[in-house]
């Protein structure tokens, strides 16, 4: 079935430590983005990718990176800069941009700082 | 700014009420697209609607009907006939015709009762 799948569904980090998510789809999609989403706030963009080797900064991209080496995949590195990391984090993609199309959403990782 | 509003945080209804989701939207943009997506305990959002700016005709699907009226900036969306399979998060988002990003309300939480 074609879809996107993250993993792992729940991740645990201590302090101090980077994290990686992963994100892939098999839907043939070009665009791929990564959300936070905090209880009472929605969704805020973090990165997003348009094309292969090329991704843009989202509304609150510091303390993340992010890399687009192949279609299918858009890993999310929570790095240690990241004050506040613990949320739950979604993927997304759509097929040339989620402007004027639909998105389709993963089904998300809950990260956790212990 | 462009801004969307969900004041309703969270609603409560017995099964086979109707329910009317409210969002109210800002943009500067002449053209633009209004999404709605719902988000079951499962974590996923669930693309439900895209809506131009140019077509104001409401719509019907089913049980779920939008009502978008450019007059008032808003973009509501009701349940005839609510189940307890409707309960979920409710997100109404905006698009930012530069960017490719879209801009979220911060979601209506649903409940519905048996």
């Amino acid at each position: 079935d074609g879809g996107i799948t993250q993993s792992p569904k729940y991740l645990f980090r201590k302090e101090g430590q980077n994290v990686t998510l992963s994100c892939e789809q098999n839907l043939n999609h070009d665009a791929m983005y990564w959300y936070r989403q905090d209880p009472g706030q929605g969704l805020r963009l973090i990165y997003y990718s348009q094309i292969v080797n090329d991704f843009q900064k989202g509304d609150i991209a510091e303390g993340y990176s992010v890399s687009r080496e192949k279609k299918e995949s858009f890993p999310l590195t929570v790095t240690s800069a990241q004050k506040n990391p613990t949320a739950f984090y979604l993927c997304a993609s759509s097929i040339s941009g989620q402007k004027n199309t639909e998105a389709f959403f993963g089904q998300g990782t809950r990260l956790t700082v212990v | 700014a462009q801004k969307v509003t969900q004041a309703q945080t969270e609603i409560s209804v017995v099964e086979k009420e109707d329910v009317t989701l409210d969002c109210v939207y800002e943009t500067r943009d002449t053209t633009y697209y209004l999404f709605w997506y719902k988000q079951p305990p499962s974590g996923e959002l669930v693309f439900l609607i895209r809506r131009n700016s140019f077509d104001e005709q409401n719509e019907i699907s089913g049980r779920y009907s939008w009502n978008f009226q450019k007059s008032t900036s808003s973009f509501n969306f009701t349940i005839t006939a609510s189940q307890v399979v409707d309960s979920a998060v409710y997100f109404c988002a905006l698009s930012d015709q530069n960017t490719d990003k879209l801009i979220f309300g911060t979601g209506t939480r649903l409940q519905v009762f048996p």
